[in-house]
């Protein structure tokens, strides 16, 4: 069982570029989402997918894009990069919203540069 | 509007020592509350929840926490603190559904 797993590591990109972050996870979990970390701020959701072909905004959705075709896989689009997207990405994951199975599983993450 | 607050951006303690980390939270009602941990260079993991009942939950690697309603708080206690507890901790409070909104985050440095 490899949990979430997050790819690239690392990513610099220069501005106006686009990249797609990937995310998956083998748990079978319903939802799925994606977080920004910068310093002192905690973690802020950008988007969020609570089933295949689901999606919705979070707090801080604009310059990215996301789409889920499989249970497995949310990756995460930016569209073209601006140095204000320099931070540490997650993608988590929640079997379900039922309080039994309220947990969210968080993958390595993504720390992207742009310059 | 729902908010957590994690008063203090750092904490050193002594190893041995005991550690308190606070969390206030706004929310409408009572909430789900979390604590995570995230060491270095690495993703966030659970160290416990609260839903209901009994307000004092123990978690993981010797911690636990206390619900007070009355305070709207959700403190993170650990008796004696080892060397490899140095991290960042997040509270984080949810209920139903599925946004989790987090703290900005405590760090915890531990002192030989």
């Amino acid at each position: 069982n490899a949990g979430v797993t997050q790819t690239p590591k690392f990513q610099v990109l220069k501005t106006g570029q686009s990249m797609t972050l990937q995310c998956a996870q083998d748990m079978n979990h319903e939802y799925m989402s994606w977080y920004r970390q910068d310093p002192g701020m905690g973690l802020r959701l950008i988007h969020y997918s609570v089933g295949a072909g689901i999606t919705d905004q979070g707090e801080v959705p604009n310059g990215y894009n996301v789409s889920r075709s499989t249970t497995e896989d949310f990756p995460l689009r930016l569209l073209s990069a601006a140095p204000s997207q320099t931070s540490v990405y997650f993608c988590a994951s929640q079997r379900s919203s039922h309080q039994s199975s309220y947990e969210q599983y968080f993958g390595p993450g993504t720390r992207l540069t742009v310059t | 509007a729902q908010s957590v607050t994690q008063p203090d951006i750092h904490i050193t303690v002594s190893e041995g020592a005991s550690l308190e980390l606070r969390c206030n939270y706004s929310y409408g009602a009572t909430p789900y509350l979390f604590w995570y941990v995230q060491s270095p260079g690495q993703g966030l993991q659970l160290l416990l929840k609260y839903f209901s009942g009994d307000t004092l939950v123990q978690g993981i690697k010797g911690f636990e926490a206390e619900f007070k309603r009355s305070q709207s708080s959700f403190n993170l206690r650990k008796p004696s603190v080892h060397w490899s507890d140095a991290a960042e901790y997040f509270c984080a409070v949810g209920r139903g559904g599925f946004k989790t909104i987090f703290g900005a985050g405590t760090r915890l440095f531990v002192k030989a």
